[in-house]
């Protein structure tokens, strides 16, 4: 069992470029999210899916869009990378949503460093 | 703003001792989830006790919740070298997880 795979795994961004992190999920689980991590702050959430083709802003969604187009999927896209959206990103996913009393699967990360 | 807050933000302990982390949060929740996290990886979830369970286990983890004091904490007994890591506690608010700041946890051999 993978459960949810985050690639790249690492990526160096120069300022004003694009780019995409994949979050795939083989465990069948309706809803996924997309956190930042960043010393001393914590886990922010960014976006969320609460199933296919269904997504919702989290605490700070600002320059991030996502996509869930296909159940296993969760996309998380960068239209103008900048130095404060370096962090390292966890994609994550639950069969439901945590007032059911679900845990949540984390990927192992992408770390994102924009200079 | 945080809406949970661990506290110590680091610990230091032998191998053997327990070791003791607190977690405050603001808001009414439904449940609180306990996560670690090895360095350079992704957090896994440890347990969850729901708003009406004062004290839950699993195996060397003791997890208690006081909703009056809006505070959990968790015990780990008997501590290793392998529990060194990150623990974050968690609160659902609105159906989402809330992540506090994490206490890293330090176990020497």
């Amino acid at each position: 069992n993978a459960g949810v795979t985050q690639t790249p795994k690492f990526r160096v961004l120069k300022t004003g470029q694009s780019m995409t992190l994949l979050c795939a999920q083989d465990m069948n689980h309706e809803y996924m999210y997309w956190y930042r991590q960043d010393p001393g702050m914590g886990l922010r959430l960014i976006h969320y899916s609460v199933g296919e083709g269904t997504t919702a802003k989290g605490e700070v969604p600002d320059g991030y869009n996502v996509s869930r187009l296909k159940k296993q999927n969760f996309l998380l896209g960068l239209e103008s990378a900048a130095p404060s959206q370096t962090s390292v990103y966890f994609c994550a996913s639950s069969p439901l949503s945590s007032t059911a009393n679900y845990g949540y699967t984390f990927g192992s990360g992408t770390r994102l460093t924009v200079v | 703003s945080q809406q949970g807050e661990e506290d110590p933000q680091a610990l230091s302990i032998q191998e053997g001792e327990n070791a003791t982390m607190n977690c405050s949060y603001k808001t009414s929740i439904n449940n609180l989830q306990w996560y670690r996290q090895n360095s350079g990886r992704g957090l896994v979830h440890l347990i969850l006790i729901r708003s009406n369970e004062r004290e839950k286990h699993s195996g060397r983890l003791r997890v208690t919740l006081d909703t009056s004091k809006k505070s959990s904490s968790l015990l780990i007994t008997a501590s290793r070298a392998a529990d060194t890591a990150s623990y974050f506690c968690a609160t659902d608010v609105g159906g989402k997880l809330i992540f506090g700041q994490g206490t890293e946890l330090s176990v020497k051999p």
